[in-house]
């Protein structure tokens, strides 16, 4: 596609339920990350993603949140039994690699746990 | 790990008005790029600065990244109500920092007309 795409674009869950969160990034870029940015805040790293590289998992908030990426395109990240605190936007970035630091973000998921 | 920390978090300004927000890193970066989010949209690159005390313009924007780069500051000259957003700077490290961007906490810019 053109851009990052994201979706859902907005997703309300009660508390406990599982989630996926879904990422399709640039056709050919090979590194993907996830950031979540909370209400006027900044971009909390979460995951990234290089080629076949293992991913850089540093700043998953708890064994609750998991990603993965299949194939080097498509990423999913899960978030099982969510709490209140989970309530943010959820952003998807690529770029070319790991020298091409450019990054492309998508329009992000909105996450609402009510 | 590396931090990297943006001033100030807010910014009001009257249109005509110069602003200038600044990134410093805990560490020593290879790089570091600047984004800016409009309200309700998504971070959008703006610049990336690689070389020490590099300083890049963009018509009425200039960055620069300091001579240790470990700093760096965005100058938008004469504001406009088009330059409202928040202002990101993203810093990639050196060595075991290299994989991946920290952002600061951006600076919100508002202009009154």
């Amino acid at each position: 596609g053109a851009g990052v795409s994201q979706s859902p674009s907005n997703k309300v869950t009660e508390k406990g339920k599982d989630v996926e969160l879904r990422c399709d990034p640039i056709s050919g870029h090979t590194a993907l990350y996830w950031y979540r940015q909370s209400l006027g805040q900044g971009l909390e790293f979460l995951i990234y993603f290089q080629g076949n590289s293992a991913p850089d998992k540093s700043g998953l908030p708890s064994d609750r949140f998991s990603a993965e990426r299949t194939g080097g395109s498509v990423s999913t990240l899960t978030i099982q039994r969510t709490q209140q605190e989970d309530s943010a936007v959820y952003l998807c970035a690529s770029s070319l690699g790991r020298y091409n630091e450019k990054l492309f973000f998508g329009s992000g998921t909105q996450l609402s746990v009510l | 790990g590396q931090q990297v920390m943006q001033i100030p978090q807010y910014q009001h300004v009257q249109e005509g008005e110069d602003f200038t927000t600044y990134c410093n890193s805990s560490t020593t970066l290879s790089n570091i790029q600047w984004y800016k989010q409009r309200p309700g949209g998504h971070p959008v690159f703006l610049i990336q600065l690689v070389k020490s005390g590099e300083v890049k313009k963009q018509k009425r924007l200039t960055f620069q990244f300091g001579e240790a780069k470990k700093n760096s500051s965005l100058h938008i000259t004469a504001t406009q109500t088009t330059d409202v957003g928040t202002y990101f700077c993203a810093g990639r490290g050196q060595g075991a920092n290299a994989g991946k961007s920290t952002f600061g906490d951006g600076t919100t810019l508002t202009v009154k007309p």
